[in-house]
């Protein structure tokens, strides 16, 4: 079973601090998911990698498939990316997709 | 493009009935995925449906089931519900189930079902 660490759990922060959330995972994966959830539950896709890095504004995720560890990144963060970051690891195994295995989450704060 | 849609956002039933919950996917799309986030257990995986057929299913009871219609949209059945099935199912959707490759899933808002 492929299990999903994330630290930290909970994270409060000043606006405009530098925020990193890590996500830690047990075997090997086809792909990593990092997901954004507000209060109310919708879901937003933030990225998916399956290696390296990607950037999208003021977010960066990376990956490094050996160590089996992915980061996601917030620039100058804004109260308005209070939210619960999700970390879920996804399997191609040749004979399909299987479902999304997830994180805890990591319920982060931005004060003003 | 319209996204994933789910509907209805909130559903309220009571021991032993059936809850029905419904999922259209983005345009195009073959596969949707169901998942359940119950209050202090995270996200989980359900059901897996791909050209109508269950492809994959978690580790949840056969009172959890679903089928997938020729339009690519989705149910969810829950049959003699528990309270213990209260929580937000959410609802992915992707192209081709990843039966070639790896594919991105999309969410939809998810319904809330509330079993009193």
């Amino acid at each position: 079973k492929n299990e999903v660490e994330q630290s930290p759990q909970n994270l409060t922060a000043q606006e405009g601090e530098f925020i990193t959330i890590n996500c830690s995972y047990s075997v090997g994966i086809s792909a990593l998911h990092w997901l954004q959830q507000h209060p109310g539950g919708g879901i937003v896709s933030l990225f998916m990698l399956s290696s390296g890095k990607k950037k999208h504004g003021r977010l960066i995720a990376t990956i490094n498939i050996q160590e089996k560890h992915s980061s996601l990144h917030i620039t100058a963060s804004h109260p308005r990316d209070s939210a619960v970051y999700i970390c879920a690891v996804g399997l191609y195994s040749g004979g399909g997709a299987d479902g999304l295995t997830f994180g805890k989450g990591t319920h982060l704060i931005i004060q003003p | 493009e319209a996204g994933v849609t789910q509907s209805p956002t909130h559903l309220i039933k009571t021991r032993g009935q059936q809850a029905t919950l419904r999922c259209s996917p983005i345009s195009g799309h073959t596969s949707v995925y169901w998942y359940q986030q119950a209050l202090g257990l995270g996200l989980q995986f359900l059901l897996w449906y791909d050209e109508g057929e269950e492809r994959n299913r978690g580790n949840f009871p056969p009172r959890f089931s679903g089928r997938q219609f020729p339009n690519y949209s989705s149910e969810l059945n829950v049959n003699a519900l528990e309270l213990e099935d209260s929580a937000l199912y959410l609802c992915a959707s992707s192209l081709n189930g990843g039966l070639s490759s790896y594919n991105e899933q999309f969410f939809g808002p998810g319904t809330r079902l509330t079993v009193l």
